[in-house]
């Protein structure tokens, strides 16, 4: 079955403690992407890779690191976490460049983190 | 830079009435846009694309690039249409980025 699988489901962390949140894709994808989903602010991209050691910055990168050694996986790292980093995060791929026949990305499940 | 508007947070409406579900955006180019659903505790889905000019499960959604609005639409609302959904702009040039709304919440009460 084609998916993007995502590890945890949910973490409870405290502040300053590295984490890491895995994301694996096996669609061969070249394009990568890390989102959180905020109440009334929805989805903010933290960082995107277009394809292997191809990363840049989303929207909101402060605080997060990526990496993309492989096509299928693209870790987001949390150096030292923070309360305000508490948010629901979603993975997502898809085809690179784009392609208007295919259809557009494929979500993770989430994963449910809580900073305290 | 790109936006994409979703004026309710909110949107509760009985089994069977019309939804309309807005969503504006704004770009100066070329714009592609999509509806993505988020049931309870899942995954986003797409729902459907402007250029696919399809209908799922009753949803139809037309881009008016007047107006710059992608409304979504549904004749008849059903109970298993309570959801979250996303309105997203696809913009050329922007690498694959996808721009979300902050999304509505629609209810279908019986």
């Amino acid at each position: 079955e084609a998916q993007v699988t995502q590890n945890p489901r949910y973490l409870i962390t405290v502040t300053g403690k590295k984490l890491t949140v895995t994301c694996s894709q096996n669609m061969n994808h070249e394009y990568m992407s890390w989102y959180r989903q905020d109440p009334g602010l929805g989805l903010r991209q933290i960082y995107y890779s277009m394809n292997v050691e191809v990363t840049d910055k989303g929207d909101v990168p402060e605080g997060y690191k990526v990496s993309r050694k492989e096509k299928r996986n693209f870790p987001l790292i949390l150096e030292s976490p923070s309360p305000n980093q508490t948010s629901l995060y979603f993975c997502a791929s898809s085809f690179y460049p784009y392609d208007r026949r295919n259809y557009g990305y494929t979500f993770g499940s989430g994963t449910r983190l809580t900073v305290v | 830079a790109q936006r994409v508007t979703q004026p309710e947070k909110l949107l509760s409406v009985f089994k069977g009435a019309p939804v309309e579900l807005k969503c504006n955006y704004s770009y100066s180019g070329s714009p592609e846009l999509f509806w993505y659903v988020q049931y309870s505790r899942q995954r986003l889905q797409l729902l459907l694309r402007h250029i696919s000019r399809e209908s799922i499960k009753g949803f139809t959604a037309d881009l008016n690039k007047g107006e710059t609005s992608f409304h979504l639409k549904k004749p008849f609302a059903q109970e298993e249409d309570s959801a979250m959904y996303y309105c997203a702009l696809r913009t050329t040039g922007g690498g694959n980025k996808l721009t979300f709304g902050t999304g509505t919440q629609l209810k279908v009460e019986l």
